[in-house]
């Protein structure tokens, strides 16, 4: 069973914080990995995907991707309460077509 | 561009009935993939079409089927409704579908099993 996994939280940050989501993974021949926030009742929004090892920025959102590790992470910078959210990670199967979960992880931005 | 379209949003069925859910992909997107999300095990893949044709399939009973018509459209049935069926049903679309090219998900369809 390939598995991703992730701390369920809740993870607390204070308005402004940077907020710092990991997940670990098992499959070495993943490739390619996503990071969607999923609000209550509402179905998973993309927000980032990272390919290669490093840092990857876009706004307030940071991926990095360690595949030595087999670690990938997001950091939110300046958080803010509508950023409360879950946020799952993601590892796409070696076929390429199938997405591999992990249980996310709970974010709450307290004002 | 409009988005992934699932119907219907809501279904309540009795166990052992059986359950047709449909999904319109982004206009361009060819590759449909299916996921059903629970409390306990969190979003697990169903199964992944391109091209009316079934590529990847995850680790559920055959009572969980699908198909892609030519027009991308796809609906998944589950036959034979079980209490523990009860879930949301997400789909969501690609181009193509591979390790470059990300999955947008459409807005689910509740499925209760009473």
């Amino acid at each position: 069973q390939k598995e991703v996994e992730q701390n369920s939280g809740p993870l607390s940050v204070p308005e402004g914080a940077i907020a710092s989501l990991n997940c670990t993974y098992s499959d070495r021949g993943s490739q390619s990995f996503f990071w969607y926030r999923q609000y209550s009742g509402k179905s998973p929004e993309l927000i980032m995907f990272i390919y290669s090892n490093g840092d990857k920025e876009d706004g307030r959102f940071t991926a990095q991707l360690n595949k030595a590790s087999q670690y990938v992470s997001l950091l939110i910078r300046d958080s803010q309460p509508s950023d409360s959210a879950t946020y799952l990670c993601a590892a796409l199967s070696n076929s390429g077509y199938a997405l591999n979960f992990g249980k996310g992880t709970s974010l709450l931005v307290t004002p | 561009k409009a988005g992934v379209t699932q119907t219907p949003r809501y279904l309540i069925k009795t166990r052992g009935q059986q359950v047709t859910l449909s999904c319109s992909p982004i206009s361009g997107h060819r590759s449909v993939s299916w996921y059903q999300q629970t409390p306990g095990q969190g979003l697990q893949f169903l199964f992944e079409y391109f091209s009316e044709t079934q590529r990847n399939k995850g680790n559920f009973p055959g009572r969980f089927s699908g198909r892609q018509f030519s027009n991308s459209r796809s609906e998944m049935n589950v036959s034979t409704l079980e209490l523990g069926d009860s879930a949301l049903y997400l789909c969501a679309s690609s181009f193509r579908g591979g390790r470059t090219d990300t999955q947008y998900f459409g807005p689910g369809t509740r499925l209760t099993v009473l």
